[in-house]
């Protein structure tokens, strides 16, 4: 079976400030999928990266980076001098690649709500 | 180019009624798949329709069925309400094939169960 934890309920920082949101996965697929979505007030889950299991290489885009370390497995999402519209809920999520009978069902993590303060 | 649409935006039910939720895929996908997130907790998978069957359900009861239409689009149906299903209810799509792992989400239907 498939977990995601993101052990940090909530965050709350100021302006500018770096942070750092951890998620920890637990998978026995050799190959799988790696997500982070951000949920605005509005409800809509809004897709941020795609990273595949086979692919360890740290990407950056913007003020986002994220972190894949396959040995802990965890895949963590740093947001660097924030904002106020950072302020959202983000979660982490699993998915298993196509064959047998997973067809891309995300298993999500519980969330971390950031809160940035002006 | 229209993305994920999901309707009505809010629907507020008794126990032991029954529900209809409606879904339009982003233009040129082929699969449908429902999430229910309840307060404070990450979208739980609940079923995914692909070539108007249902091929991959997540771990919820019977009362809980779907429908998809041949233009794509879906429904999902709860019969029986209970107050536990009180939720923002998600429905997402992505294309059938490799690329199937890129789920677009819609706004969501927060039902609310009295």
């Amino acid at each position: 079976a498939q977990k995601v934890t993101q052990a940090q309920t909530e965050i709350s920082v100021v302006e500018k400030e770096d942070v750092t949101l951890d998620c920890v996965y637990e998978t026995r697929d050799t190959t799988y999928y790696l997500f982070w979505y951000k949920q605005p007030p509005s409800g809509e889950l809004v897709f941020l990266i795609r990273r595949n299991s086979f692919d360890e290489q740290n990407e950056i885009s913007g003020r986002y980076s994220w972190n894949f370390q396959k040995s802990t497995s965890s895949f963590n999402f740093t947001i660097t001098a924030s904002q106020v519209v950072d302020s959202a809920v983000y979660f982490c999520a699993l998915s298993e690649l196509a064959g047998g009978t997973s067809y891309g069902k995300l298993t999500f993590g519980q969330g971390t709500i950031l809160t940035v303060h002006p | 180019d229209a993305g994920v649409t999901q309707s009505p935006t809010h629907l507020i039910k008794t126990r032991g009624q029954q529900v209809t939720l409606r879904c339009s895929p982003k233009s040129g996908h082929d699969t449908v798949s429902w999430y229910q997130q309840a307060l404070g907790q990450g979208p739980q998978f609940i079923f995914q329709y692909y070539e108007e069957e249902e091929r991959q359900r997540g771990n919820f009861p019977d009362r809980f069925s779907g429908h998809q239409f041949p233009n794509y689009s879906s429904e999902l149906n709860v019969n029986a309400l209970l107050l536990g299903d009180s939720a923002l209810y998600l429905c997402a799509s992505s294309l059938a094939g490799p690329r199937y792992n890129e789920q677009f989400f819609g706004p969501g239907t927060r039902l609310t169960v009295l």
